[in-house]
């Protein structure tokens, strides 16, 4: 059975960083990319960034360009996502999803807070 | 980057009544050398993750009921609920994997009448 499993989401102070893993288990990790895909509370998904299965290939929102970076270990068949210069409108619940064009596999998210 | 446009952006429907979700993206989303639509429709409960319905605009996912359908080409799409069930009470969302960002729409909101 496929699993994705989040992990790392905090309370953090505007300005802050933080960093996001996702642990995949069930399937060949090294097959597939990966995304993150945001959450913010009562509001609709936001894709974030993308990442291809050799790392050849990444993508970001140009609301995270400069700030997150994607990044995965295929041995270690996890996926991360470091977060600098966090905002308040980063607040979200985060989820990690694999894709092979379509996105068909989710994690259960990470709460990530930007507050003071 | 391609907007999607949902419509409506909330909806009540009564029990075994059809349910129809409209989805437009700003560019065309057909792949001309394979002729497929590179958009997805995903299902959102509540407190839960997305969980995939339909891709390529018109396969269902594997485990998914036959109500639910696609249809649709290059810039206009439906999802559509042929007999709501109670359980299909959820927020809607479709995507576009055409090009990064690979951009959702708003989301409608499904409930029962």
């Amino acid at each position: 059975e496929v699993h994705l499993v989040e992990s790392g989401g905090a309370l953090v102070q505007p300005g802050g960083s933080l960093r996001l893993s996702c642990t995949a288990s069930g399937f060949t990790f090294s097959n597939y990319s990966m995304n993150w895909v945001r959450q913010a509370p009562g509001k609709g998904l936001e894709w974030v960034s993308y990442i291809s299965s050799s790392s050849s290939s990444i993508y970001y929102a140009d609301s995270v360009k400069g700030r997150f970076t994607i990044s995965r270990d295929n041995a270690q068949n996890s996926l991360y996502l470091q977060m600098n210069s966090l905002r308040a409108e980063d607040t979200a619940v985060y989820y990690c999803a694999r894709s092979q064009y379509y996105y068909n596999a989710w994690g259960q998210g990470t709460l990530v807070t930007v507050s003071s | 980057d391609i907007v999607m446009t949902q419509s409506p952006d909330s909806l009540a429907v009564s029990l075994g009544e059809r349910a129809t979700i409209n989805c437009k993206s700003s560019q065309s989303v057909l792949y001309n050398s394979n002729n497929k639509n590179y958009l997805a429709w995903y299902q959102q409960k509540a407190g839960q993750p997305p969980n995939l319905l339909i891709y390529w605009a018109s396969t269902r996912e594997s485990g998914v009921p036959d109500r639910f359908s696609g249809s649709g080409s290059g810039t206009d799409f439906t999802l559509t609920i042929s007999s709501l069930q109670a359980e299909d009470v959820a927020v809607y969302y479709c995507q576009q994997y055409y090009s990064p960002p690979h951009t959702f729409g708003q989301g409608t909101k499904l409930e029962i009448k």
